[in-house]
């Protein structure tokens, strides 16, 4: 069964540094999309990154970036110069088998709290 | 930006009532999905839909659930008779749909906030 597994319930970072935030997978599947999610306190969620299995870039969105390394199942979240305003909740999922089932499947999710 | 929008933010009912979440999706958007988040805990998928019909449902999905597209433009979810454990998050997302990567994103609405009391 497939799986999402975020190690970090909680991180600190101090405004302007960079913090990564782990994900790791597991998947039989050789097609998959892994995607990030931003929940503020107000709790919508927001789109972030996404990457697909075959893509050979690591995508990057702005100050967001996604350090995949396919052979060991990780999909961590780089932000860069932090912002007070990304303090959140930030989810991992993933999706896999794409042309039927595409539900995703969440993380338990990191709170990031940014600090001046 | 187009965005998903769901009413209303925040829903209280009595035990044992029924309650429709409403979602509008982002207009070219083809598929459609419920999730649902229980305070505290992570986000948990209950069904998708496409083209008028149920995709994939969830062991949570049971028959106290439903879903509609009545005119073709709201998206709705149904709970015949709430139950104190359905108090939650629910979320509805939707996505365009293809074999592009990029049109697999899943956006998601702002979220109706479920008090069964």
């Amino acid at each position: 069964a497939q799986k999402i597994t975020q190690t970090q319930p909680g991180m600190f970072v101090q405004e302007k540094e960079a913090v990564t935030l782990d994900c790791t997978y597991d998947t039989s599947d050789q097609s998959y999309g892994l995607f990030w999610y931003k929940q503020p306190s107000s709790g919508e969620m927001i789109f972030l990154i996404y990457q697909g299995s075959y893509d050979e870039q690591n995508a990057t969105e702005g100050r967001y970036s996604l350090n995949f390394q396919k052979a060991r199942k990780s999909a961590n979240l780089v932000i860069s110069a932090s912002q007070l305003g990304d303090s959140a909740m930030y989810f991992c999922a993933m999706r896999d088998a794409p042309y039927n089932t595409d539900k995703l499947i969440f993380g338990t999710g990191t709170r990031l709290q940014v600090f001046p | 930006e187009p965005e998903v929008t769901q009413t209303p933010s925040h829903q209280v009912t009595q035990m044992g009532q029924e309650v429709i979440l409403r979602c509008v999706p982002i207009s070219n958007h083809l598929y459609f999905y419920w999730y649902r988040q229980i305070l505290g805990q992570k986000v948990e998928f209950l069904v998708s839909f496409y083209n008028n019909e149920i995709s994939e449902k969830s062991e949570i999905f049971d028959d106290q659930f439903s879903v509609e597209r009545p005119d073709g433009s709201n998206f709705t979810l149904k709970i015949r008779s709430t139950k104190l454990e359905d108090s939650a998050m629910y979320f509805c997302a939707t996505k365009t749909g293809g074999p592009d990567g990029a049109k697999n994103i899943q956006y998601f609405g702002a979220g109706t906030r479920l008090s069964v009391l």
